[in-house]
């Protein structure tokens, strides 16, 4: 069981959009910010989304992420084939001692 | 560039021990914590551990707690876990991830590793 909650599938056709939600607590999204990690199948995860909205450089701008309260999300507009696959949302979580917190990722499938 | 290359990961009998080891380049290494995440078979990420930039803030993730220990070796630059009383359950692929930023707490894993597996069995 995860400690932030995620659809665990969505989908779309190509140039559609997707929203995958990200739920969490006070503790954790309600108190630091949201990132996002895209992770194809058998590679390693690659930085999406830092800061709740920011973009590293080289990521397109079809990628956005917003955080309201204690819920994130993730946009992906004008869907692509190569956007299939698992996305993973996380925030520190202040509880205890302190630690970084999954979501048990989304599987975003291109119909 | 960027490049983070995890080794030591195998087979190991429950109850043993395994240290791993992340060599990096093409970035200031003593200027950003470092993390390790692991993903079992089939799962989602689990983040394992991370330490600062100077080594004065360490976490670990519940799981792990007294089992485990990060360190890094600045001048050598490179992360490394020892991994105690191994159980089933850590079994995985454990990536090493850098973070965006010198403390543990903060900042996003902005790069990582290829992975290396753990296989815990008898």
């Amino acid at each position: 069981q995860s400690v932030l909650t995620q659809p665990p599938s969505a989908s779309g056709t190509p140039g559609q959009t997707v929203t995958i939600s990200c739920s969490g607590t006070n503790s954790n999204i309600g108190s630091n910010t949201v990132k996002w990690y895209q992770q194809v199948p058998g590679t390693a995860p690659k930085l999406l989304i830092y800061r709740s909205n920011q973009r590293p450089s080289g990521v397109p701008d079809r990628f956005s992420g917003s955080k309201s309260g204690t819920s994130a999300s993730l946009a992906i507009s004008g869907l692509q084939s190569e956007d299939e696959a698992d996305y993973y949302c996380a925030a520190w979580d202040d509880s205890l001692n302190g630690s970084w917190v999954f979501g048990g990722g989304t599987k975003v499938t291109v119909l | 560039e960027v490049q983070l290359v995890e080794s030591g990961g195998g087979l190991v009998q429950p109850g043993r021990s395994l240290r791993l080891s992340c060599i990096t380049s093409g970035f200031t290494f003593d200027d950003y914590a470092m993390h390790w995440v692991r993903q079992a078979p089939g799962k989602g990420l689990e983040w394992v551990s991370g330490i600062s930039w100077n080594n004065a803030g360490i976490r670990y993730a519940d799981s792990v707690k007294g089992r485990f220990t990060i360190s890094r070796d600045n001048a050598k630059k490179s992360l490394y876990l020892e991994m105690n009383s191994l159980r089933l359950e850590d079994m995985a692929v454990y990536y090493c991830a850098k973070g965006r930023g010198v403390v543990v707490r903060r900042d996003a894993f902005d790069m990582w590793g290829q992975g290396t597996m753990v296989t815990v069995s008898s």
